[in-house]
């Protein structure tokens, strides 16, 4: 059982360049998050999907947009990279109800914009 | 919108019990979770509050007064390996009536012997 894979798990852009950031989750989960988290601080919420069809923006969308393909499946992508979007990025999923509020998260990827 | 506060650092001694304690201000609120994440690693779940109380699992547990928008979180039998990050998180409605999760920024907890 994976849960939820995000790929790559480095990149190092130049900026200006665009770029996808890939996630997916196997535990038929509805609700899919983007997260960043930068040195010595929390995550923040970029994106979310809170089932297929819907997305929502977050604490800090600028300069990111989002698809979310299917219901495994939720990307972020940076049309014209800037240094400011180095960081980890953090992809995640869950129910909701029941008590299953339990965020399950990949492994993360770090992101270096020169 | 919401807002999460909690300590920045806090140390203590192997096999004492340490609190973290979290204020949040939020809309539309369902629950206070925490999470632990080791340097380098991904975050990973240690409970859930959405009633007041206290949950326990383990040495581990958490306290939720909606009230006073104000949750803990306990750790008895410090060991070594509990060094670490931990997070409050809220779960939320939004004004589309979706549900999202927010995070602290986070208490790193260093054990000492």
């Amino acid at each position: 059982n994976a849960g939820v894979t995000q790929t790559p798990k480095f990149q190092v852009l130049k900026t200006g360049q665009s770029m996808t950031l890939q996630c997916a989750q196997d535990m038929n989960h509805n609700s899919m998050y983007w997260y960043r988290q930068d040195p010595g601080m929390g995550l923040r919420l970029i994106y979310y999907s809170a089932s297929e069809g819907t997305t929502d923006k977050g604490e800090v969308p600028n300069g990111y947009n989002v698809s979310r393909l299917n219901k495994r499946e939720f990307s972020l992508r940076l049309e014209s990279a800037a240094p400011s979007q180095t960081s980890v990025y953090f992809c995640a999923s869950s129910e909701v109800g029941g008590g299953n509020e339990k965020l399950f998260f990949g492994s993360g990827t770090q992101l270096s914009v020169l | 919108g919401q807002s999460l506060e909690q300590p920045s650092e806090v140390t203590a001694v192997e096999g004492a019990i340490v609190q973290i304690n979290c204020t949040y201000q939020t809309s539309g609120f369902y629950g206070l979770s925490w999470y632990q994440q080791h340097d380098g690693g991904a975050p990973t779940f240690l409970s859930y509050n959405a009633l007041d109380g206290l949950e326990e699992t383990g040495r581990f547990s958490s306290f939720l007064s909606r009230s006073d928008s104000y949750g803990y979180l306990l750790l008895q039998e410090l060991q070594m390996k509990d060094s670490a990050s931990y997070f409050c998180a809220v779960r939320e409605r939004n004004s589309g009536g979706y549900q999202k999760v927010t995070f602290g920024t986070g208490t790193k907890l260093q054990v000492i012997p």
